[in-house]
């Protein structure tokens, strides 16, 4: 399969404990996108890279919240101290063009 | 600031049966269009897209025409199928900025 994948699939933790996730974009793809995707809503976008660099990153993003993808491949999205209000489905999404975005299938993160 | 409003689901059809779903943008300018399908278990996927005003996207018998007078994008489809079923969300895009989706609308098809 050459698709986007992510790890893991599902995640509980516990309010005050930190959690990561990881994206494996389609290898060709240069751009990186995170979503946050709450039930009835639509994806809201969280960051973005070109390769390796960061390149926008949402004001609604908390400072608890941290992504990187080094040597401009797989990418982590990090939550620190997590919070019930942090429960969600995060997206991945690689992107050749602009225009055009692949999602994965969502890490399911829910905060007891 | 820029958003998008589709019509609220859940919708049920019979196979066969003609759909609409209705999205509307707000938005100062005029961005691209796209409609993303989520189907079970699935990440989303690009369905279909226009990218200037009067342009009709289409791709696996879905349509929907760019109409920039009443701010639309309408999702159209003549014959839908149980495959059909799926969550379709509704986006906008202006050159150099991030997709704005929709909150999306559910699709649910009977056999």
């Amino acid at each position: 399969d050459t698709g986007v994948s992510q790890d893991p699939r599902h995640k509980i933790t516990k309010r005050g404990q930190n959690v990561t996730f990881r994206c494996d974009p389609i290898s060709e793809h240069n751009r990186l996108y995170w979503y946050r995707q709450t039930l009835g809503q639509g994806p809201e976008f969280l960051t973005y890279f070109q390769n390796e660099a960061q390149l926008e990153k949402s004001r609604l993003l908390s400072d608890r919240f941290s992504a990187e993808r080094p040597k401009g491949s797989f990418s982590t999205l990090e939550i620190q101290r997590t919070e019930q209000g942090d429960s969600a489905m995060y997206l991945c999404a690689s992107s050749p063009s602009p225009d055009t975005q692949y999602f994965g299938p969502g890490t399911r993160l829910t905060v007891l | 600031g820029d958003s998008v409003t589709q019509m609220e689901g859940p919708v049920t059809l019979s196979e066969e049966a003609f759909l609409t779903i209705n999205c509307t943008y707000t938005a100062t300018g005029y961005p691209s269009l796209f409609w993303y399908v989520q189907y079970p278990g699935e990440g989303l996927q690009l369905l279909l897209k226009a990218t200037k005003a009067d342009d009709k996207g289409s791709n696996k018998g879905f349509e929907a025409t760019y109409r920039k007078e009443t701010t639309s994008f309408h999702l159209e489809k003549g014959s839908v199928q149980v495959s059909d079923s799926a969550v379709y969300f509704c986006a906008l895009r202006f050159y150099g900025q991030n997709f704005v989706f929709g909150p999306g609308t559910r699709l649910s098809v009977l056999p």
